[in-house]
């Protein structure tokens, strides 16, 4: 089954910084990678995904990085807010399946005013 | 407004009493999950659906057991429950076909005394 390893597990950054979360993954038969943010006590919601045929997605402050041949995926957010203080998750699946995404551990991500 | 239903949010119970999480969605989705996620964060599934009549189980081995009956309602039930069963248990749907977002439901936080 697929692996997916996400680092780091905490990352504080200074309002304004960039911040950057890491993921690689196992099965190269995986197409299709989302992340997940995560608010206290909330549900996880889907903040960006990105397609193997695909190398670069951005929708405004975050963008996200696919190297197939590497098998990682980053996301990077810019010019960080407050509100983006969250639990992020990278995840990976195999294109059509239905047996659910497979989740890294998960980013805390804190944002220092 | 279509969305996904867990009830209930919070449960207390003692050790060897049987419980039933419920979760419903109002998206038309074919696919269904359960994912547990533990103080640590991490998200794990335990058991997914393809549509009716079909239950699979996941990446984690769990002593719970599901049903899907209808389309729109994936019920999780543990038979006797035990305090290794306290976590967070989140449901979840997505469109048949390609690959799709994953949309959550709010959670049933279960502690068993």
């Amino acid at each position: 089954g697929e692996n997916v390893e996400q680092h780091p597990s905490t990352l504080s950054v200074q309002e304004g910084d960039s911040a950057v979360i890491k993921c690689t993954y196992s099965d190269s038969a995986s197409n299709y990678f989302p992340w997940y943010k995560q608010e206290l006590g909330k549900r996880p919601q889907l903040i960006i995904d990105i397609r193997s045929n695909v190398g670069e997605k951005k929708d405004q402050r975050i963008a996200v990085t696919l190297n197939k041949t590497a098998k990682h995926f980053s996301l990077h957010i810019t010019e960080t807010q407050p509100e983006d203080s969250a639990v992020y998750f990278c995840a990976a699946r195999e294109g059509g399946g239905a047996d659910g995404l497979t989740f890294g551990k998960g980013t805390h991500l804190i944002i220092q005013p | 407004e279509a969305d996904i239903y867990q009830t209930p949010r919070y449960l207390v119970i003692g050790t060897g009493k049987k419980i039933t999480l419920e979760c419903s969605q109002t998206m038309g989705h074919d696919k269904m999950y359960w994912y547990q996620q533990d103080p640590g964060m991490e998200l794990h599934l335990i058991h997914y659906s393809y549509g009716v009549n079909s239950t699979e189980k996941g990446d984690l081995s769990s002593e719970s057991t599901v049903s899907r009956i209808r389309t729109e309602h994936f019920p999780l039930t543990l038979e006797s429950a035990r305090p290794s069963h306290t976590s967070q248990y989140l449901c979840a749907s997505s469109l048949a076909g390609a690959a799709g977002e994953l949309f959550f439901g709010e959670g049933s936080r279960l502690t068993v005394l």
